[in-house]
């Protein structure tokens, strides 16, 4: 229950294309749902996050899509670029538990 | 500049000796946490601190202790209990508050030889 899987492990997309990444859960108490950005040998940063009131939430060329019936939301990428390539981690948190589960991660190649 | 600091970057250490990785942030922030990387497996939490001189247990706490003595500082040990303990090592703080940003460290990359 407490688990968020992630899917794919490994992305490749040419320059341009709209990489999609997706996570599904099963705990319903979860309202917070964040994805991360982690660039080889450095820790993840907060690339954008979302609450189950909407179904959608854009910052630049990312967008989060939320699906709150199927228990699922997903990440896309407008316009990806090679600097986009990197490990994506979606998570989910609990309020009041303070604490990220945090779904396999996938790693993204843009090809130039 | 604020942020989290660990150390070292690298670490190696021969099996069934202890280690104790470095935290320090510099951001006032009262939560704490060590999440432990491996691949294809996410990151996994192994401890958190809400406040000084607490700390809680997270999903894979069997092998490792943590101090929390001062706000600032939350350093990890990997002890010879720990049966796999090679990986890479995260450590994120963040506010007294629920949903938000956890900021993280670069990382120390363990191996045990």
């Amino acid at each position: 229950q407490q688990q968020v899987k992630q899917s794919p492990q490994s992305l490749i997309v040419q320059k341009g294309g709209i990489p999609i990444i997706n996570c599904a859960y099963e705990n319903t108490a979860f309202d917070y749902f964040p994805w991360y950005q982690q660039f080889p040998g450095k820790g993840p940063a907060l690339l954008i996050a979302i609450r189950p009131d909407v179904s959608e939430k854009k910052e630049g060329r990312f967008t989060i899509s939320f699906n709150k019936s199927a228990k699922q939301f997903s990440l896309h990428i407008m316009d990806s670029q090679p600097g986009d390539s990197a490990t994506y981690f979606c998570a989910a948190s609990i309020q009041g538990a303070q604490k990220l589960v945090f779904g396999q991660g996938t790693r993204l190649t843009i090809n130039p | 500049d604020g942020g989290i600091t660990q150390s070292p970057k690298y670490l190696f250490r021969k099996e069934g000796q202890n280690v104790t990785l470095s935290c320090e942030q510099n951001l006032n922030h009262d939560a704490m946490y060590w999440y432990r990387q491996d691949p294809g497996q996410g990151l996994r939490l192994i401890y958190y601190s809400q406040i000084v001189n607490d700390f809680q247990k997270g999903d894979i706490a069997e092998g490792y202790s943590v101090s929390r003595e001062k706000k600032e500082s939350f350093p990890l040990t990997v002890t010879s209990a720990q049966k796999n303990p090679t990986a890479f090592y995260l450590c994120a703080s963040s506010i007294q508050a629920v949903n938000t940003e956890a900021f993280f460290g670069q990382g120390t990359r363990l191996t045990v030889v």
